[in-house]
C-alpha cells in the first residue's frame, strides 16, 4: 500500500543539537514531497518542498532535508536546535498528477535547555 | 495579510448532535481542502474544492458528514448524528490554485471536535 512513514513518533533533544527527523514513502513512482511544522495552537506551517533537480532542499528557520531515491527517504535535518523549534513535525506527499496531501503520523520534538 | 480561520476553535457537542464547522480562506484562493486530525495520528483528507469543478469528496468516511462551499469562500463541514469517533481536530487549508504539487496549502488553527 501506498504511504507516508515517520518511524519516530517523539525525539527530544537538548537545545544546540543536531536533528534529523526521518521520513520514508512508499511509491512507485517519485511522489513530490513536504515537511510541515505543527506549533502549540497553530496551524501547519510548510518548512520546505522537494520537486526535482537538487536533491538538497533549504527552508525556513535553517531546516533542510536531502531526498534519497535510493532509499525513499526524506529526512528533515537542522545543525542547531533552539529551543522554539518544539513542535509536531509532518512528513508528507502528493503523487504525480493527484491533488491530495497525504501525511505521515507526525514527529513530536522535545527540546530541553 | 488575513491567514486561514476557522470557527469555532472548540466545539463540544453530545453523541446524535449534528455540527457545523466553518472555513474561511484566504482571499483570492480557489482551492479548499478539508483535513482530520486524530489525536497522536497525521492528517487525514476528507474533502477537497477547486473553483467550480465536483468537490473530491473521495476522502469523506461516511455519508454523515458532508461540505459546501459558496463560490471561493467560505465553506462549511457539516457532520450529522456525530459519535464519539469523530472527535478530533478538523483542518481547513486554501492554496491559490487547485494542486497540491506546486502550491504551498495555508492552514488554519482548527476546529477542535469533542463528542461526548
Amino acid at each position: 500500500a501506498q504511504s507516508v512513514t515517520q518511524p519516530d513518533i517523539h525525539i527530544t533533544v537538548s537545545e544546540g543539537a543536531s536533528l534529523e527527523l526521518r521520513c520514508n514513502y512508499s511509491y512507485g513512482a517519485t511522489p513530490y514531497l513536504f515537511w510541515y511544522v505543527q506549533s502549540p495552537g497553530q496551524g501547519l506551517q510548510l518548512l520546505l518542498k522537494y520537486f526535482s533537480g537538487d536533491t538538497l532542499v533549504q527552508g525556513i528557520k535553517g531546516f533542510e532535508a536531502e531526498f534519497k531515491r535510493s532509499q525513499s527517504s526524506f529526512n528533515l535535518r537542522k545543525p542547531s536546535v533552539h529551543w522554539s523549534d518544539a513542535a509536531e513535525y509532518f512528513c508528507a506527499v502528493v503523487l504525480y498528477n493527484t491533488d491530495k496531501l497525504i501525511f505521515g503520523t507526525g514527529t513530536r520534538l522535545q527540546v530541553f535547555p | 495579510g488575513a491567514g486561514v480561520s476557522q470557527s469555532p476553535s472548540n466545539k463540544v457537542t453530545e453523541k446524535g448532535k449534528d455540527v457545523e464547522l466553518r472555513c474561511d480562506p484566504i482571499s483570492g484562493h480557489t482551492a479548499l481542502y478539508w483535513y482530520r486530525q486524530r489525536l497522536g495520528q497525521g492528517l487525514e483528507f476528507l474533502i477537497y474544492f477547486q473553483g467550480n469543478s465536483a468537490p473530491d469528496k473521495s476522502g469523506l468516511p461516511s455519508d454523515r458528514f458532508s461540505a459546501e462551499r459558496t463560490g471561493e469562500s467560505v465553506s462549511t463541514l457539516t457532520i450529522q448524528r456525530t459519535q464519539q469517533e469523530d472527535s478530533a481536530v478538523y483542518l481547513c487549508a486554501s492554496s491559490p490554485e487547485g494542486t497540491g504539487l506546486r502550491d504551498e496549502q495555508y492552514f488554519g488553527p482548527g476546529t477542535r471536535l469533542t463528542v461526548t
